[in-house]
């Protein structure tokens, strides 16, 4: 199964752009880039995925790789609200599954 | 508003009983699952439902048991096989099942140990 690798933590000063990494090495051809955060004691709330080209939504912008080895979440003007833990998952081919791994941890100082 | 409601928000176990944690979504969503979530720890698959009476194994499926006789309902039962069962548990929905449409969350069922 393929998998993801996030660090653990970060930090980003609030109103300043925040680039969260992820690599997915073992990737395969039909698995999509999902993107997830999770505020503390809720559940995951979705935020973006894409399959090849970089996609853009009202809460943030997915950077991939061109060999799709690896992939960006782009928060564009961090806030206060966006603290939270970030999961990079991948879908596997079947649809029926979501592999979550530990995440980043995102602390926004103000 | 359309969701998913997961009941009780809290859950305390006796050693030796099955409790049976609620999850309805009004989303219309075909495809249901149920996550396990340990302190510091990513989620892990349990059961999913693809479908109305079906329902398949996830990745630690022992101790648990579920159920999808509506569309909308799928409850999940920590029985008195599961040794350690302390977690927080999510459920989720997708519009269906073999697609690329996100997942939606409640807001888990935090379940502890007496």
């Amino acid at each position: 199964d393929a998998k993801t690798t996030q660090p653990n933590s970060m930090e980003s000063n609030e109103e300043e752009p925040v680039h969260l990494p992820c690599n997915h090495s073992t990737i395969s051809g039909t698995d999509y880039i999902h993107w997830y955060r999770q505020l503390p004691s809720q559940g995951p709330e979705y935020v973006i995925h894409g399959l090849t080209s970089n996609v853009n939504n009202r809460m943030a912008s997915l950077a991939i790789a061109e060999d799709r080895k690896s992939s960006t979440l782009i928060l564009h003007r961090a806030t206060l609200r966006d603290a939270a833990v970030y999961y990079c998952i991948l879908r596997d081919h079947t649809g029926n599954q979501f592999y979550f791994g530990t995440g980043t941890s995102l602390t926004v100082i103000p | 508003d359309g969701g998913i409601t997961q009941s009780p928000k809290y859950l305390f176990r006796k050693e030796g009983q099955n409790v049976t944690l609620s999850c309805e979504q009004n989303l219309n969503h075909d495809a249901m699952y149920w996550y396990r979530q340990d302190p510091g720890q990513g989620l892990r698959l349990i059961y999913y439902s693809q479908i109305v009476n079906d329902f398949q194994k996830g990745d630690i499926a022992e101790g648990y048991s579920v159920s999808r006789e509506k569309k909308e309902s799928f409850p999940l039962t920590v029985t008195s096989a599961q040794k350690n069962p302390t977690a927080f548990y999510l459920c989720a929905s997708s519009v269906r099942p073999y697609s690329n449409q996100p997942q939606h969350f409640g807001d888990g069922t935090r379940l502890s140990i007496l």
